[in-house]
């Protein structure tokens, strides 16, 4: 059974850097053709993908966060580490961290998500 | 890296059928045969329900099934339920590093 979880802090200063940590069971981020992503949603708005990173290290971002993003693995711990630099309030958003099959390029498995807000 | 286009809202009444579009262009829903749909209620986690275009992962109904022509991907959910309200998204693979997801629509089950 596959399961993903997602912790961080609920609240940051903006300029601030936001760290969240995804911790998935149930399968290997070593195993060929898996990944994992990064979704978030801010308050009633779309969906919007964020950064994926797949079992042999290759990294996709959002080409208009690229340069505030950084998602790293670490496989014997089972955890996917999202960073995000520069904080904004627009920023604010349900965090989503999710398994991805990359033959169909979709999201089979998500977490529950973590609120981030964004405030001074 | 523009949003895909979905209505905003949807409604049919019990046991009816509605379909949701989702537009694109040739570099994401009409270049490649990797549409997926999510069901999503609010508060909780997002659901895949249709992925490849038209297939369904295990224990997803039958009563929801999606098609593409062109650069638009349709998802139609037959003999509506009260519980199939929710929000629904496609996504799709593109040609930039990343997916996209649509806009979004919230189906109304009357």
């Amino acid at each position: 059974q596959i399961t993903l979880k997602e912790s961080g802090p609920t609240q940051v200063k903006p300029t601030q850097t936001l760290t969240l940590t995804c911790s998935f069971s149930g399968f290997s981020l070593s195993t060929s053709g898996v990944g994992v992503g990064w979704i978030r949603q801010p308050p009633g708005k779309a969906l919007e993908w964020l950064a994926v990173i797949y079992w042999h290290d290759d990294k996709r971002y959002r080409p208009s966060l690229k340069s505030r993003l950084t998602i790293t693995k670490d496989t014997s711990k089972n955890q996917v580490v999202l960073t995000m630099t520069n904080m904004d309030p627009v920023d604010t958003a349900t965090y989503y961290c999710a398994h991805m099959i990359l033959t169909g390029y979709c999201f089979d498995y998500w977490g529950q998500g973590t609120l981030v807000t964004v405030s001074s | 890296q523009s949003a895909l286009t979905q209505p905003a809202s949807v409604s049919g009444s019990p046991g009816q059928s509605i379909t949701i579009s989702c537009t694109g262009t040739n570099s994401d829903v009409g270049g490649y045969n990797y549409v997926s749909w999510y069901q999503h209620h609010p508060g909780k986690a997002p659901k895949l329900m249709i992925y490849e275009v038209t297939n369904r992962p295990s224990g997803v109904s039958n009563r929801f099934s999606g098609s593409k022509s062109g650069n638009t991907a349709s998802l139609t959910i037959s003999g509506l339920q009260a519980e199939d309200e929710a929000d629904y998204y496609c996504s799709s693979y593109t040609s930039s590093p990343i997916g996209v997801f649509g806009g979004g629509t919230k189906l109304t089950v009357l």
